[in-house]
């Protein structure tokens, strides 16, 4: 089975500057989550989708931050423009259905560097 | 707010020890506890998790106990070995309408051979 994809790997931006991520999560994974890893801290939730509607992005920065899932499949997360403290690896993840007990596929990440 | 407590890292063991990383919660009701893993230049993945009090997760030689007099979740292994070498994170869910996971700030462990 096809884990979770994210693009790039790596990504370098001057502050100011505007960078997108995108994610393909497990076929037929209903749930998808954006989540923001700075170094030494654990994940933070930055929006979660059920198919194409958001059913929380209380702690995306939305004057900044932007995600959309069209079709109910990819999702793009779009930062403009990026600040220093962006720098962060960016973190898609699936699961099956909604509720927090399920069990959460994540991808490799985006580790994005501001500068 | 919610939040989960781990022990700071990195923790260096020696291969074949028994092997504990503290994990502390406080949460607004009972929440489900999930400890992850994430190896070397991988996504993080699910190791064990424990819904209510008094449940005990266990996969891979991991186990931890959902202790709700001391809001700890607690993980453990007999014997370690140099393939256990990854980070650790602690999570919580309270639910309430949101399924967004509080993650602690991982642990490193390092085994040596």
């Amino acid at each position: 089975e096809a884990g979770v994809a994210q693009s790039p790997r790596y990504k370098i931006i001057e502050k100011r500057q505007s960078v997108a991520f995108w994610c393909n999560p497990i076929s037929g994974h209903a749930t998808l989550y954006w989540y923001q890893q700075i170094l030494g801290q654990g994940p933070k939730l930055l929006i979660q989708f059920q198919n194409n509607g958001v059913v929380d992005d209380s702690q995306l920065p939305k004057d900044r931050f932007s995600a959309e899932r069209l079709k109910g499949v990819d999702s793009t997360l779009k930062i403009q423009p990026a600040k220093l403290e962006d720098s962060a690896v960016y973190l898609c993840a699936s699961s099956l259905t909604g509720g927090g007990w399920q069990k959460l596929f994540f991808g490799s990440g985006t580790q994005l560097s501001v500068l | 707010g919610d939040s989960v407590t781990q022990m700071e890292g990195p923790v260096t063991l020696s291969e074949e020890a028994f092997l504990t990383i503290n994990c502390t919660y406080t949460a607004t009701g009972y929440p489900s506890l999930f400890w992850y893993v994430q190896y070397p230049g991988e996504g993080l993945q699910l190791l064990l998790k424990a819904t209510k009090a008094d449940d005990k997760g266990s996969n891979k030689g991991f186990e931890a106990t959902y202790r709700k007099e001391t809001t700890s979740f607690h993980l453990e292994k007999g014997s370690v070995q140099v393939s256990d070498s990854a980070v650790y994170f602690c999570a919580s869910w309270v639910g309430g309408g949101a399924d967004g996971l509080t993650f602690g700030k991982g642990t490193h462990l390092i085994i040596q051979p």
